[in-house]
């Protein structure tokens, strides 16, 4: 079964409202855990490294205060997209790692910005 | 930025033939790994190799990886319509943080 939840599965939002995403690990506690998106018929383009109980390690041309995460707990990890624009609709994917250096995936959230 | 390339972009093959898709990168890896996706879902896990591994297998699959050449490929052997999905590798560029880096994947389309 599955070992990553995302909520919601998919949401459309008007431009300029901020939308939070949930990534949960089901089964295993994970002090890190992953941020993707996934443009239509793209690749994944990682985001952010999601830290428990600290700051986000964002990647180059990633901007934080337009994608905040945050990791309260060990099983939850959440990213809000803030003042969204239609730009930011996209695909998106968060995961945790599993056996050696493999990623266990959500099943993803499509945003859709109007 | 993304890791690479990979080819072909679109591959489409009937049941049963096989199907190879090819994966170049551009830094140093301990590992290469494989995954799958099918359309609108989140990724699944195929088969990762090791950079001191030169060929893996996994039932249908077999991969393998020329780190001279910065390059991997993902052969399906006896493809099913069930294959039918997008093949993505991805590398770690030599972390072991966890982070992967996706190469654009191929779409693959077995025709019944």
């Amino acid at each position: 079964g599955a070992v990553v939840s995302q909520h919601p599965s998919w949401v459309i939002c008007k431009s300029g409202t901020s939308v939070k995403i949930e990534c949960r690990s089901l089964d295993f506690q994970a002090t890190t855990m992953f941020w993707y998106r996934q443009f239509p018929k793209q690749s994944l383009m990682l985001m952010a490294t999601s830290n428990e109980g600290s700051k986000a390690t964002y990647e180059q041309g990633v901007e934080k205060d337009k994608f905040l995460i945050n990791h309260a707990s060990l099983t939850l990890s959440t990213l809000t997209v803030t003042s969204a624009h239609p730009e930011d609709s996209s695909f998106y994917i968060c995961s945790r790692g599993g056996l050696e250096e493999t990623q266990y995936f959500g099943p993803g959230t499509r945003l859709l910005v109007l | 930025s993304q890791q690479g390339e990979e080819d072909p972009q679109a591959l489409s093959i009937q049941e049963g033939e096989n199907a190879t898709m090819n994966c170049s990168y551009k830094t140093s890896i301990n590992n290469l790994q494989w995954y799958r996706q099918n359309s609108g879902r989140g990724l699944v896990h195929l088969i990762l190799i090791r950079s001191n591994e030169r060929e893996k297998h996994s039932g249908r699959l077999r991969v393998t990886l020329d780190t001279s050449k910065k390059s991997s490929s993902l052969l399906i052997t006896a493809s099913r319509a069930a294959d039918t999905a997008s093949y993505f590798c991805a590398t770690d560029r030599g972390s072991t943080l966890g982070r992967l880096y996706f190469g654009r994947g191929t779409q693959l389309t077995v025709w019944p």
